[in-house]
Formats: structure tokens, C-alpha cells, sequence
């Protein structure tokens, strides 16, 4: 089945920088890669996601790139926030299509 | 998004019990998905919800342990069985719609068991 691998597990920034999350997957057949944002207690909310027919994607601050051959995605928020404090989620769907295999997890947090 | 709600949203158990947790979407919602997600963990895929049918069971979860019951497009339960302290997770159910891939999760049973 498919892998996800999630880095960095932890990530610190000072307000204003830049962050960067990085996923690689095992399945040539997943084709859709979610990212989730979940707060503390909360339940997990999608933010953006990416299509294998896409190379890049961006919504306001976050954008997500898709790398097919090297199996990998990325998440970047850029002019972080201190509301950007949260653990990110990268997921891939596999061959099944509609199952999703998370990775580990990026516990990210904004320093004002 | 699709609206999904759980109930309990948290419990405390005694080992042995077993817990029924409820699941509600809204009708938009074709597949159905239950999830744990153990303290400081990721979310990991207990099994996908069939209406009218038994459960499609992830490797390392079992129906004797976490039977799923799916009745109608917009319901589902999943119950966990003879509980230890190890089932203390938050156990998410989730959906998607006829119309895309984004998967939207209900808010969690945070389940304690002493």
C-alpha cells in the first residue's frame, strides 16, 4: 500500500518567515495530495490539495508543488502568522483512489 | 464542506466495555471513513464504511474489534469492543462527496479508557 513520509516533525519560525513542509510517497498511482491543518483539540481541516495533472498550486499565503517523478510534495506558507500555529498533515490517496494514507505529521509553530 | 457531526464527543470508559460511536453527514456524502488517531500521532484509516455491507477493514484492524454498521447513505457507527487502555485514541469518521476527492472529518470522540 502506499507510504507517506512527512519532514521536518517540527518546525519553528519567526513571524513574517517563510515555512516549508516536505512529503514523498511510495505509489506512482496516487494522483491527489491533501494537505490538513489541525489546531489543538480540533478536528482536522483541509487547506489546500493538488491534482498529479498540476505542478503548483497556490491559495493566498500557501501554496503546494508536486514533484511526480521524484514522488514528493511540498507545502510553503509564506508572511507566517502566529494563527499558523498548528500540525500539518500530508496525505496521498494510492492506488485505491479515494483511501488516504497520512504522513507523520509537522507541528508548526509562529514566534511573534 | 460537508457537514459531519459525532456523538459522544469524548467518553470514559472502564476496560472490558465496549463504545459506540455515532456518525451523521450530511446527504451529499457518498463515501464514509473511520480513522483513530492515537495521542500526538498521525490519523490512521480503520476502514471504509459500505452501506448495506460489512465494512472494508484495514490491514491490522478487525471487524470482531471495531464492528462498523453503515444502515443508510447518511449514517454510520463504530463501535470499539473489549477496550484496554491501548484504544485510548480520538476516533474520527470522515466523507467525501460524489463530487470530488476532499475528504472532510467530523470533529472526534476523544475515548479515555482506565
Amino acid at each position: 500500500g502506499e507510504n507517506v513520509e512527512q519532514h521536518p516533525s517540527t518546525l519553528s519560525v519567526q513571524e513574517g518567515d517563510s515555512a516549508v513542509i516536505k512529503c514523498t510517497y511510495s505509489d506512482s498511482a496516487s494522483n491527489y495530495f491533501p494537505w490538513y491543518k489541525q489546531e489543538l483539540g480540533k478536528r482536522p481541516q483541509l487547506i489546500i490539495d493538488i491534482r498529479s495533472n498540476v505542478g503548483e498550486k497556490k491559495d493566498q499565503r500557501i501554496a503546494v508543488t508536486l514533484n511526480k517523478t521524484a514522488k514528493h510534495f511540498s507545502l510553503h506558507i509564506t508572511e507566517t502568522q502566529p494563527e499558523d500555529s498548528a500540525v500539518y498533515f500530508c496525505a496521498a490517496n494510492g492506488a485505491a483512489g479515494n483511501k488516504l494514507t497520512f504522513g507523520g505529521g509537522t507541528r508548526v509553530l509562529v514566534k511573534p | 464542506s460537508a457537514v459531519i457531526s459525532q456523538k459522544p464527543s469524548r467518553d470514559i470508559c472502564q476496560r472490558g466495555t465496549s463504545l459506540t460511536i455515532q456518525c451523521q453527514v450530511d446527504s451529499q456524502v457518498t463515501m464514509m471513513f473511520w480513522y483513530r488517531q492515537q495521542p500526538g500521532q498521525s490519523l490512521t484509516l480503520i476502514a471504509t464504511a459500505n452501506q448495506g455491507s460489512e465494512a472494508t477493514y484495514e490491514s491490522g484492524f478487525v471487524i470482531d474489534k471495531f464492528p462498523i454498521s453503515r444502515p443508510n447513505l447518511t449514517f454510520s457507527t463504530l463501535t470499539v469492543s473489549n477496550m484496554s487502555p491501548e484504544d485510548s485514541s480520538i476516533y474520527l469518521c470522515s466523507g467525501t462527496r460524489l463530487t470530488g476527492d476532499e475528504q472532510f472529518f467530523g470533529p472526534g470522540t476523544r475515548l479515555t479508557v482506565l
